[in-house]
This record gives C-alpha cells, structure tokens and sequence, in this order.
C-alpha cells in the first residue's frame, strides 16, 4: 500500500515554460513534505519543503504547494530550464515530525527540452 | 569534499556470498540512514542511526545488519545474499531527525 504517489512517471516540458509534478498521498497523519531531485547515477538532492501548517512555500523558481484537504502537493518550476531534466521524488514524513523516516514516491522523470 | 560518500559505487557477487557497503559522512551530522530503491524506484528506509545508537529498524530480513563504529560512519553488511536483494542502496545523514537528508551516490548491489 503506497502511501506517497506520483501518478505521472513522466512529463515532457519546453524550456522556458512551467513544469508542474504532482503528488498525492493517503495518510493524514503526514505533517511535512519535500522534494527531492535524482540526476542519474547520483543520490537524491534536497530540493524544496512545505510543513503542513502551510498551503505554498517558494524558492526561487521553485513552488510547492498544498492542498491537506484534497491530500495533494504539487511543485513548479517556472521556467523551467534543460538542467531542471532530472527525476524529481515527493516525500513525507510518516508520523510525527522531525523524523528521518521518509516515505517516497516512485517519481517523476521529468525533460526539458531546449 | 564529498559529504556523503558510499563505497562501493557498483558491487557484483554471487548468491549466498556476504558484502559490506561502507558509507561516510564528513557534514558532522548526528543521524545516518540506509534507503533501499528497488526495482520499481520506490526509496524505502531501512535502517537509521542517531549518534551511533539505532533508530529506525523497519522490517529487514536478519540478514541485513548495520554497523556505526562512530557517528561519522554507517556500514551496511549483508549475509547470505539472495537474488532479490539486488537494488540501489543509499547512505544518507541529517544534522538532526527530521532536517533534510542528504544522499551519497547510491551502490548498485547486483545478485547473480
């Protein structure tokens, strides 16, 4: 029973335009999520987070947002540049907060042509 | 300058052999973990480690048992490998439980 999904397991964006990812999950006790971005034969790098407490947190061109009563997050990329090509991972804690324990969802490969 | 380093970063071996992977972080963070990706790409914890003591132990075959000699260092040692455990195995640390994680480069484990 996966509890973090990402329905698209892949998206196809022109440089300059928005990439939006999406990512639902199914556990209300989660309190905090994050994206994570995966170039190949790399690990996982921290990308972006939101505590429950909120429904947008930016950086830069990156957004997330939340929507607790629909169990959803989703994360934009605007614009969206070649080097952003990477497959992006959404988390939560499963839990209480500030554990380590982080649920995954399979991911989203995500292309950004020139 | 490596933060998270994993070695080593491919391992091939046959069924029933025993393997190590080593992993170090140089960020002086108190936590380490062990992540698995299968073959669907799901991440999915294994083990955590705060300051040499375990954590997290999610349910793990026996035959998988970690090893924190200091909080700097989280190896993983396997027995008795089987096909199945041919995965992507992360190392990754946090300065606390619940900061971000980051991720060293990933052992590819191939079970032949």
């Amino acid at each position: 029973d996966q509890q973090v999904k990402q329905n698209s397991p892949s998206l196809s964006v022109q440089e300059g335009r928005i990439s939006i990812l999406n990512c639902d999950y199914t556990n209300s006790m989660f309190d905090y999520f994050l994206w994570y971005k995966k170039y190949p034969a790399e690990g996982p790098t921290f990308l972006i987070s939101i505590s429950s407490i909120k429904d947008k947190n930016e950086d830069g061109r990156f957004t997330v947002f939340l929507n607790k009563s629909a169990k959803h997050l989703s994360l934009h990329i605007v614009p969206s540049q070649p080097g952003d090509s990477a497959v992006y991972f959404c988390a939560s804690n499963y839990g209480s907060s500030n554990t380590g324990k982080l649920i995954f969802g399979q991911g989203t490969t995500l292309q950004v042509k020139p | 300058d490596t933060a998270v380093s994993q070695t080593p970063k491919y391992l091939v071996t046959q069924m029933g052999n025993d393997k190590s992977i080593k992993c170090e972080q140089n960020l002086g963070h108190d936590t380490m973990y062990w992540y698995k990706q299968d073959s669907k790409k799901f991440l999915k914890i294994m083990f955590s480690y705060n300051n040499k003591e375990l954590i997290i132990n999610e349910t793990v075959p026996n035959r998988f048992s970690p090893k924190s000699p200091d909080k700097a260092h989280l190896n993983l040692h396997i027995n008795s490998l089987e096909l199945g455990d041919s995965a992507v195995y992360f190392c990754a640390s946090s300065r606390r439980d619940g900061e971000k994680l980051f991720f060293g480069s990933g052992t590819q484990l191939s079970v032949l």
